[in-house]
């Protein structure tokens, strides 16, 4: 099975901008959460879907926001990027909408703001 | 609100010494609790997970946690680590399945050979 796929992997934005980021579930899984990883911040969640609604979110600004396609298939998008949002932005699947399956993440998408 | 604390940030060991990392949550309910491990230049991918039943929880790589639900903590242990399990280690926990997962801050630990 292919694993968790992430795009594009390194991503290099300006203040003001907007960005989208796209992730592709194992096979199969219907779940897809998404996380920051930012050094100062560590990992904090973003939001999860599930069968293309959004189950749960994390403490973020309304400018983060999310969606998910009817293949699973999941984007992130950020508009009116900040400094601030610089970041490793991983997103992670599971199958049964958790449950005792295991999650998988992808490499990261890392974007950088300037 | 849940929270994690990982009380150690940055831990050495030699070869073949035990490893105990501490990890403790708060929040009232049921709780899922796991471990997660990124080694260097890898994916975060994860090490064991509680769900229910058997506290003592078997992970890959001979690790495992036992959940104490009385000290709200879920701490990871090894007997003996190699170079290779040099790695961070995150504790998390949340109210449901892999739904809004709350992490730690992480532990550093670096084996030396």
């Amino acid at each position: 099975k292919a694993g968790v796929t992430q795009t594009p992997r390194y991503l290099i934005k300006t203040r003001g901008q907007q960005v989208t980021l796209s992730c592709s579930p194992i096979s199969g899984h219907r779940s897809v959460s998404w996380y920051q990883q930012t050094p100062g911040q560590g990992l904090q969640f973003l939001f999860e879907y599930f069968s293309e609604t959004q189950r749960n979110k994390g403490n973020f600004p309304g400018r983060f926001s999310g969606r998910q396609f009817s293949n699973s298939r999941s984007e992130m998008n950020v508009s009116t990027l900040e400094l601030g949002d610089s970041a490793l932005y991983l997103c992670a699947s599971s199958d049964l909408g958790g449950g005792i399956e295991t999650q998988y993440f992808g490499p990261g998408t890392r974007l950088l703001v300037l | 609100a849940q929270s994690v604390s990982q009380h150690n940030h940055h831990v050495i060991l030699s070869e073949a010494a035990s490893l105990e990392l501490g990890c403790n949550y708060s929040y009232g309910g049921t709780v899922n609790l796991f471990w997660y491990v990124q080694y260097p230049g890898q994916h975060l991918q994860l090490l064991l997970k509680y769900f229910s039943g058997d506290p003592l929880v078997k992970g890959i790589k001979g690790f495992e946690a036992e959940f104490i639900k009385s000290k709200f903590s879920f701490n990871l242990r090894k007997p003996s680590v190699q170079w290779s399990d040099t790695a961070e280690y995150f504790c998390a926990v949340s109210e449901g399945g892999y739904q809004k997962v709350t992490f730690g801050t992480g532990t550093k630990l670096q084996v030396i050979p």
